[in-house]
């Protein structure tokens, strides 16, 4: 099983592009979650999704969106980036106790 | 807001000593979990206790949890260079039925060999 993947694993953007960050889980996971990272603050959570076809807002929303349209797969996409949104996204499944996450993608608004 | 507050936000020990991080919560919880991570990667599970236990053990790791204070503990025995990384502990709450976890801060852990 490869578990949690997520691509890319680096993205520079410049402020105003669009991007969708891929997460993909093949451990037959309900629920999965897209997380930041920023220095001294922890993890995040922005969105996540309790089943195939459903998502909801976690922690921090603003600025992203999110698709659930396979049970395996987690888009998170960002409309519009801003400096703000310059970060470490993490994507993790959960299979009713732990969370398994995936490696991360380091990303650089301009 | 967070949930979790982890104590001490940087702690460094000699290999072969015993490093103590500390975990306070605010409101009720199903769980608490302790997570690991090493630079640059993602989290890894290292531990879950549930609301009705007080103590759990696996391998030189101990969690304890105090339900009255809200606090909790991850005690990592015998240290090792290899467990040099960031520890983050953190709660499912009670009555959750989407398994959302909070996160805490984290705490730095180095081990000096």
């Amino acid at each position: 099983n490869a578990g949690v993947t997520q691509t890319p694993k680096f993205r520079v953007l410049k402020t105003g592009q669009s991007m969708t960050l891929l997460c993909a889980q093949d451990m037959n996971h309900e629920y999965m979650y897209w997380y930041r990272q920023d220095p001294g603050m922890g993890l995040r959570l922005i969105h996540y999704s309790v089943g195939e076809g459903t998502t909801a807002k976690g922690e921090v929303p603003d600025g992203y969106n999110v698709s659930r349209l396979k049970k395996q797969n987690f888009l998170l996409g960002l409309e519009s980036a801003a400096p703000s949104q310059t970060s470490v996204y993490f994507c993790a499944s959960n299979d009713g106790g732990q969370q398994f996450f995936g490696p991360g993608t380091r990303l650089t608004v301009l | 807001s967070q949930q979790g507050e982890e104590d001490p936000q940087a702690l460094s020990i000699q290999e072969g000593e015993n490093a103590t991080m500390n975990c306070s919560y605010k409101t009720s919880i199903n769980n608490l979990q302790w997570y690991r991570q090493n630079s640059g990667r993602g989290l890894v599970h290292l531990i879950l206790i549930r609301s009705n236990e007080r103590e759990k053990h696996s391998g030189r790791l101990r969690v304890t949890l105090d339900t009255s204070k809200k606090s909790s503990s991850l005690l990592i025995t015998a240290s090792r260079a290899a467990d040099t990384a960031s520890y983050f502990c953190a709660t499912a709450l009670y009555g959750g039925a989407t398994n959302k976890l909070i996160f805490g801060t984290g705490t730095l852990l180095a081990v000096q060999p």
